[in-house]
């Protein structure tokens, strides 16, 4: 079966720590560019970063970057996202998403992972 | 950054008739040397996660309805919903994947009149 299934998300501190995982089945992991893109409650859709297929080129938005790393690991078909110095406004439904090559649109969607940041 | 700005943000449309959501990219994301636009819609049904509709302005997902099309190229784009069925209520996107950061539009909710 084709899918994306994320874990890790929950309830941290302002200023902690939290790894998201996005487990892929049913397709080649290692071909495809691989995308977290994020909802706050009620909002619209955030994109955070990318990782190309082999890890070698990745990108961040400014809102994340030097807090959040995006990585991937192709032997277990498994996507990450390290989020660090969590603030309140990260608050939001993390997804990962997969496009068939670096740039292209997201042909895959996981159900998404609530991250919730409060004291 | 490319600045990704829809319009309407919510529309109400009787049941069959045609929807227009519109979206405008604050630069060109024609690529010259393929003559591709770099522009996706997608559908976001409540509780839901984005589903892909159209790539590249214009061409159709594998199994989206036909009743689903794109158009437009440069820096303006259109989405069309030709006949309006009651399962298409959601929140439509467009998004950028010319240049990183790979933004999306606001959104337009689409509801039945």
């Amino acid at each position: 079966q084709v899918q994306l299934v994320e874990s890790g998300g929950g309830v941290v501190q302002p200023g902690r720590s939290l790894r998201l995982s996005c487990a892929a089945s049913g397709f080649t992991f290692s071909s495809c560019g691989m995308h977290w893109v994020r909802q706050a409650p009620g909002k619209g859709l955030e994109w955070v970063a990318v990782v190309s297929y082999d890890g070698s080129n990745i990108y961040y938005a400014d809102s994340v970057k030097g807090r959040f790393t995006i990585s991937r690991d192709n032997s277990k078909n498994t996507l990450y996202l390290q989020m660090n110095s969590l603030r309140a406004e990260d608050t939001a439904v993390y997804y990962c998403a997969k496009s068939p090559s670096y740039y292209s649109g997201f042909d895959l969607w996981g159900q998404g992972t609530l991250v919730t940041v409060s004291s | 950054d490319i600045v990704m700005t829809q319009s309407p943000d919510s529309l109400a449309v009787s049941l069959g008739e045609r929807a227009t959501i519109n979206c405008k990219s604050s630069q060109s994301v024609l690529y010259s040397t393929n003559y591709k636009n770099y522009l996706a819609w997608y559908q976001q049904k409540p509780g839901q996660p984005p589903k892909l509709l159209i790539y590249w302005a214009s061409s159709r997902e594998s199994g989206v309805p036909d009743r689903f099309s794109g158009s437009g190229s440069g820096t303006d784009f259109t989405l069309t919903i030709s006949s309006l069925q009651a399962g298409d209520v959601a929140v439509y996107y467009c998004q950028q994947y010319y240049s990183t950061p790979f933004t999306f539009g606001q959104g337009t909710k689409l509801e039945i009149k």
